[in-house]
């Protein structure tokens, strides 16, 4: 069975410019959430999708934004970038419909986005 | 609102020795608890969690933790680690109402040495 699969595994962008970064859950997974790791930060929640739904958020400007598609696949955008935007980015994916955590949530290996 | 408190940044143990790593909570409601495991380079993968029922949860790799509701702490203990143990540990909550949204604690980094 597949695990989380996030792409790209390392990018490197320039400040101003926007990234996509891409997340394909487990199969049968409809939930996804984000997360950003940084070292002064830690792990913050970004936001989590269900059904194509933004169902939470979590306190990042908008600037950060995220999508989910029919098939489970999740995207995030993070446009006019800055310096402190270089963290590295998890996606996690749970099968969870009423969203309780009884199966707890899969993480991918993230994507590490450095902003120079 | 919830927090969690890992009030060790670091760890050093011997191999075959025990070990316990803190993690405290803050939260007005009803949680769950999680401890997830973050090796070098890798997304994190989850322990063990405690969602309702027996106190004492017991995880993948040998490791439990126990849920004190009155001390708001969820410690996670090891009997006798290994070398492949040296990992950074996270402590997580989420309340039962919004719980697919996960606090995070700073972390423990536990380093096992021969």
């Amino acid at each position: 069975k597949a695990g989380v699969t996030q792409t790209p595994r390392y990018l490197i962008k320039t400040r101003g410019q926007q990234v996509t970064l891409s997340c394909s859950p487990i199969s049968g997974h409809r939930s996804v959430s984000w997360y950003q790791q940084t070292p002064g930060q830690g792990l913050q929640f970004l936001f989590e999708y269900f059904s194509e739904t933004q169902r939470n958020k979590g306190n990042f400007p908008g600037r950060f934004s995220g999508r989910q598609f029919s098939n489970s696949r999740s995207e995030m955008n993070v446009s006019t970038l800055e310096l402190g935007d270089s963290a590295l980015y998890l996606c996690a994916s749970s099968p969870a419909s009423d969203g309780t955590l009884t199966f707890g949530y899969t993480f991918g290996s993230g994507t590490r986005l450095t902003v120079v | 609102a919830q927090s969690v408190t890992q009030l060790d940044s670091q760890v050093p143990v011997f191999e075959e020795a025990p070990v316990e790593l803190r993690c405290n909570y803050s939260s007005s409601v009803s949680v769950y608890l999680f401890w997830y495991v973050q090796y070098p380079n890798q997304g994190l993968q989850l322990l063990l969690k405690y969602l309702s029922g027996s106190t004492l949860v017991k995880g993948i790799n040998g490791f439990e933790a126990e849920f004190n509701k009155s001390q708001t702490s969820f410690p996670l203990r090891k009997s006798s680690v290994h070398i492949s143990d040296t990992a950074e540990y996270f402590c997580a909550v989420s309340d039962t109402g919004t719980a697919s949204k996960l606090t995070f604690g700073t972390g423990t980094r536990l380093q096992v040495t021969l």
